[in-house]
């Protein structure tokens, strides 16, 4: 269908500990985007991915289109406690409407 | 984020009243879209614009009504409130339908219906 599978659904790290979530999709993506939401606040748009094979860095925040274009990931290198909330992937419905569908999300909790 | 309000921010509602929630945005953006959140089931579409009284049903439209009467302003109406349409309803904008262009999101309205 056209839905967007998002894991783990959480994960706990201690704070200097890597972390990753992945975004899978059963049809071919045209582009994916990442967005993270805060504690109490709203989603907030990072970064989108369009190429196969594509890799983009923000500061410690590494961002993969898979080669198929089915897939990808966020990773976070040596996590800080400003990192804490949930992450979503999102994909293009159909139609030039801009129209999103989300992932469910992995929230992120980090132990100083 | 600037350039986009949600009114109110928080509402507690009797089932079976109507209630309507306000999108105000100043960027002049075609595209606007509501979507809900609820734990286990990350943000859900409701129903989007995409111009001037141009608009269309999400996956869980039932229940709701939407108009845009003006660029501005896009208004989420829940007919008949039920509890399970408790939820955090989120507002976004989007400067076009094509691929190249990320949501900016409201604050949310948190709804509760007892």
């Amino acid at each position: 269908g056209q839905q967007v599978m998002q894991i783990p659904q959480y994960q706990h790290v201690q704070e200097g500990e890597d972390f990753t979530t992945y975004c899978n999709s059963s049809t071919t993506l045209s582009n994916i985007q990442w967005y993270k939401q805060r504690p109490g606040g709203h989603p907030v748009f990072l970064i989108q991915l369009v190429k196969s094979g594509e890799v983009k860095k923000q500061k410690r925040l590494t961002f993969q289109f898979g080669e198929a274009k089915k897939n990808s990931s966020l990773h976070i290198t040596a996590t800080q406690t400003t990192d804490v909330g949930t992450y979503f992937c999102a994909k293009h419905g159909s139609g030039n409407t801009g129209k999103l569908i989300f992932g469910q999300g992995t929230t992120l909790q980090v132990k100083p | 984020d600037a350039g986009i309000t949600q009114s109110p921010r928080h509402k507690v509602t009797e089932t079976g009243t109507p209630v309507t929630l306000r999108c105000h945005q100043t960027e002049n953006h075609r595209y606007m879209y509501w979507y809900r959140q609820d734990p286990g089931h990350g943000l859900r579409l409701i129903h989007y614009s995409y111009g001037v009284k141009d608009t269309d049903k999400g996956e869980v439209s039932d229940g709701y009504s939407v108009s845009r009467s003006k660029t501005e302003d896009f208004l989420l109406t829940l007919e008949s409130a039920t509890s399970s349409q408790t939820s955090v309803y989120f507002c976004a904008i989007s400067e076009a339908g094509t691929a190249l262009h990320g949501y900016t999101f409201g604050s949310g309205t948190r709804l509760t219906v007892v």
